[in-house]
């Protein structure tokens, strides 16, 4: 149980372009998504929090301008990386509570590469 | 000094052999601690939790606890190269809530045939 799916896995796009991860929760309800983004061989790093019905939370350095956060429903979480340049190819993971105690459930990953 | 340190490695071990990996956190109240293991290219996936002082045991991993010391650690018994992966430490300063995790930056841990 507690599974979240993640889409796309990878996606190529020109510079300048929008591209748009989701993160849906299958088997329960996620009122809170964690937005991560990761540089090879490097460590997590949390861009945002975001919670069903209200503004997400971004930390210190992260434009929220480029950085969309939706949180519309309890069951989706949606990241949209907006004007997109060759700095912004990562890997980007998102992440929700278990709505047991236990930790947090992670999508797969988003894979972008900005050309 | 960071919330949640490990030593980021690499750590390398031959097959067999016990993985002992170390993680210390600064927040006294921390009451929840968890270990990830990310393998190269995917996310993490949890492995081991942990809420009381002393070991847990789950299969070839067994969690440590000292909250006096604050330290949680991570032993991997008869190491296999499978096990090569990435081990993040996460903790919680809340029991049960999870929404203020943090993370440590992870060991690199490389089991060598």
């Amino acid at each position: 149980g507690a599974v979240v799916s993640q889409h796309p896995s990878r996606v190529i796009c020109k510079s300048g372009t929008s591209v748009k991860i989701e993160c849906r929760s299958l088997d329960f309800q996620a009122t809170t998504m964690f937005w991560y983004r990761q540089f090879p061989k490097q460590s997590l790093m949390l861009m945002a929090t975001s919670n069903e019905g209200s503004k997400a939370t971004y930390e210190q350095g992260v434009e929220k301008d480029k950085f969309l956060i939706n949180h519309a429903s309890l069951t989706l979480s949606t990241l949209t990386v907006t004007s997109a340049h060759p700095e912004d190819s990562s890997f980007y993971i998102c992440s929700a509570p278990r709505p047991t105690w236990g930790g947090y459930t992670f999508g797969s990953g988003t894979r972008l590469t900005v050309v | 000094q960071k919330e949640v340190e490990q030593n980021s490695g690499p750590l390398s071990v031959p097959e067999g052999a016990i993985a002992s990996l170390n993680c210390t956190y600064s927040d006294r109240v921390s009451q929840s601690f968890f270990w990830y293991r990310q393998y190269s290219g995917k996310s993490p996936e949890l492995i081991m939790s942990i809420y009381s002082n002393g070991d847990k045991e789950d299969g070839r991993f067994t969690a440590q606890l000292n909250k006096a010391s604050q330290y949680v650690s991570l032993l991997i018994r008869d190491s296999q190269p499978s096990d090569s992966a990435t081990y993040l430490c996460a903790v919680s300063a809340i029991l049960y809530n999870n929404n203020d995790m943090r993370f440590g930056a992870g060991t690199r841990l490389t089991v060598k045939p």
